[in-house]
């Protein structure tokens, strides 16, 4: 059973540019969170979705926008990339928006020049 | 709004020891999960043990334990018998909202 994948693992991109992250959950999990951590800080939740909508959001700008599959998988999409965007982006996938179920991708490190 | 505040950005433990991490949150919501997440140096967050805040009783893992005083706002992380694969970053999350973190140093 895989457990929650992202891709890219690294990415670089310059500032004023686009990026688009991709997650796919856990086997048997509907909903998909992201979260952005900084180097040496916890993760800060940007967006949960779920039945393909937007459910949550944190303080994040509307440069950060996501989207939900029918497969539950998501993407999260920053435009116009900003130095301080640079971090570790983190996916978490669940079962009915439960806290409770949440488990973690490997991350995808985005690096903005 | 809801805060997770850790106040030890960095612990210490000698191998097979005892070491506490503290965790403290605000929330006006009365049903809320408290957790603990471990984040090796390879970065994937695992999860260690989590406290449903309707249960009185203390969630235990292992050599894991939490100590879960609701009125005060508190969460804290006891490690019994350290192991140096214990080393790692700590954060306490009140449902998606993360502290800010405590590095475990595990000293052999």
């Amino acid at each position: 059973d895989a457990g929650v994948t992202q891709s890219p693992t690294h990415l670089i991109k310059t500032r004023g540019q686009q990026v688009t992250l991709r997650c796919s959950p856990k086997s048997g999990h509907d909903t998909v969170s992201w979260y952005q951590q900084a180097l040496g800080q916890g993760p800060q939740f940007i967006f949960q979705y779920y039945e393909e909508e937007e459910r949550q959001r944190g303080n994040f700008p509307d440069r950060f926008s996501g989207h939900q599959f029918p497969n539950y998988s998501s993407e999260l999409n920053v435009n116009a990339l900003l130095l301080g965007d640079s971090a570790l982006y983190l996916c978490a996938s669940s079962y009915d928006s439960r806290p409770d179920t949440q488990y973690f991708g490997p991350g995808t490190r985005l690096t903005v020049l | 709004a809801q805060t997770v505040t850790q106040s030890q950005p960095e612990m210490s433990v000698q191998e097979a020891e005892t070491v506490t991490l503290s965790c403290t949150y605000d929330t006006s919501e009365s049903d809320y999960y408290l957790f603990w997440y471990k984040q090796p140096p390879s970065r994937q967050m695992i999860l260690v043990i989590r406290q449903e805040a309707y249960k009185q009783q203390n969630a235990t893992e292992n050599r894991f334990s939490v100590n879960f005083q609701k009125a005060a706002k508190s969460f804290s992380l006891k490690i019994s018998d350290s192991q140096l694969g214990d080393a790692a970053m700590y954060f306490c999350a009140l449902d998606m909202r993360f502290g800010a973190g405590t590095r475990l140093t595990v000293k052999p």
